[in-house]
């Protein structure tokens, strides 16, 4: 199984651009790189999900480098309401899928 | 169009009670999962079901059993219920590329 490793926690301000890398050096070959958004008292919500090179969706970029050791959830433009956790899931399709301890995200004014 | 649904959102129990939470979705998915998560912590697998008919172990399965009864439904059922099970239970459902659907979640105290 892809053990993930991210940063504890980060601080940013609004309207900045954040980044945050995921470590994860034992993926697969069949598995995918999914990012997670959780707010207190909810379920974690999708954000993106990748396999390789780049990713872009309405929220967010992901960066996966050639040997998918690691990637990097790009948000851009930050606001008070993206302040969260956010988890990068790494694993087969319908498979055993294990979360990662979490980046827990501050954005502030 | 509901998702995920759990039920029930809020139980107490006694030390040794059992109970079972269910799960139900509505998106014809092949996989489902029971997560736990502890306040503070981050969310660990307890079993999941990658196709009807079939259910594996997670990284935390000690004290729980499921049951995927149909495509739609996933239960998990804890037979004598202990203080460390006190968490919030997720459910969640995939399809083919991976996403998970999550429901609102179970909040289990045990007494």
């Amino acid at each position: 199984l892809a053990k993930t490793t991210q940063p504890i926690s980060m601080d940013s301000y609004e309207g900045q651009e954040v980044n945050i890398t995921c470590s994860h050096n034992n993926i697969a070959t069949n598995d995918y790189i999914t990012w997670y958004q959780q707010f207190p008292s909810q379920g974690p919500r999708f954000i993106i999900q990748g396999y390789k090179t780049k990713v872009t969706n309405e929220v967010a970029s992901l960066f996966i480098p050639a040997d998918r050791k690691s990637s990097t959830l790009s948000l851009p433009r930050v606001s008070l309401s993206d302040t969260a956790v956010y988890y990068c899931l790494v694993g087969p399709e319908g498979g055993k899928l294990i979360f990662g301890q979490g980046t827990e995200l501050s954005v502030k004014p | 169009n509901a998702g995920v649904t759990q039920t029930p959102k809020f139980q107490v129990l006694k030390t040794g009670q059992s109970m079972t939470l269910q799960c139900a979705q509505d998106m014809n998915h092949n996989s489902m999962y029971w997560y736990r998560q502890d306040p503070g912590m981050g969310l660990r697998l307890i079993y999941y079901s990658a196709s009807e008919g079939t259910t594996d172990k997670g990284e935390v399965p000690n004290g729980y059993n499921v049951s995927r009864l149909n495509k739609r439904e996933f239960s998990l059922r804890l037979e004598s219920a202990a203080p460390s099970q006190t968490s919030v239970y997720f459910c969640a459902s995939s399809e083919a590329g991976g996403e998970l659907f999550f429901g609102s979640g179970t909040q289990l105290s045990v007494l």
